[in-house]
């Protein structure tokens, strides 16, 4: 099983549409919770930080959930240029602070 | 500011020659991290550097793979008798190394092994 999971898609939206992302992570001693946008050949950018009392950055909103070990973002209104992979991230803490990344979901916004 | 910068971008070598891979940090982060990732996955973690001296390597695959970061600066990932499957992107990232340091990530270099 793979210490963090999310859903490949792809997924295929109109502009204007509402898109769930979800993941879930096997680490109960994880500290740190992401979301990284990658475009194509392109390196990972940071999106937002995930805290437990959920946080907010214009459309988008993430949520963690650590007695399910579950982590979700939601984009609202969505644009063409959030078009990209969207990677679930986890971080230790002290000597692991190593991220462990999702495999990444794949997002196209259409005209 | 300059971000974290990795050369060559592209390397194309052949099944068992050796590879060095080049990472230059954001100036005065302390923590440098390196990361593969292959086609359709995630990055996958390989090492951590906190200043000169390795604090996990438990990523690193088999003992052909290497690195250093001799001044706590720029570091060197050196992988050994190259084989196919180590075909991937090679990611570096730095952080200023507190706990809730941001990872910034270089655009990488592209090994393919033929």
């Amino acid at each position: 099983r793979k210490e963090v999971e999310q859903d490949p898609g792809p997924f295929n939206v109109p502009e204007g549409a509402t898109v769930a992302f979800n993941c879930t992570y096997s680490n109960s001693a994880s500290q740190s919770f992401f979301w990284y946008r990658q475009d194509c050949r392109k390196e990972p950018k940071l999106l937002m930080s995930v805290y437990s009392s959920g946080n907010e950055d214009g459309r988008f909103t993430a949520q963690l959930n650590r007695a399910s070990q579950y982590i979700s973002l939601l984009i609202r209104d969505s644009k063409l240029s959030d078009s990209a992979t969207y990677l679930c991230v986890v971080g230790g803490w002290g000597s692991a602070r190593q991220l462990t990344f999702g495999s990444g979901t794949q997002l196209t916004v259409l005209p | 500011g300059a971000g974290v910068s990795q050369t060559p971008s592209n390397k194309v070598t052949e099944k068992g020659k050796y590879v060095e891979l080049r990472c230059d940090p954001i100036s005065g982060h302390t923590a440098l991290y390196w990361y593969r990732q292959s086609l359709g996955q995630g990055p996958e973690f390989l090492i951590y550097f906190q200043g000169t001296g390795a604090a996990d390597d438990s990523g690193l695959p088999n003992d052909r793979f290497f690195a250093v970061r001799p001044e706590g600066s720029v570091s060197t990932l050196k992988i050994q008798r190259t084989e196919r499957g180590d075909s991937a992107v090679y990611l570096c990232a730095s952080s200023l190394g507190g706990a809730e340091g941001e990872q910034f990530f270089g655009p990488g270099t592209r090994l393919t092994v033929l």
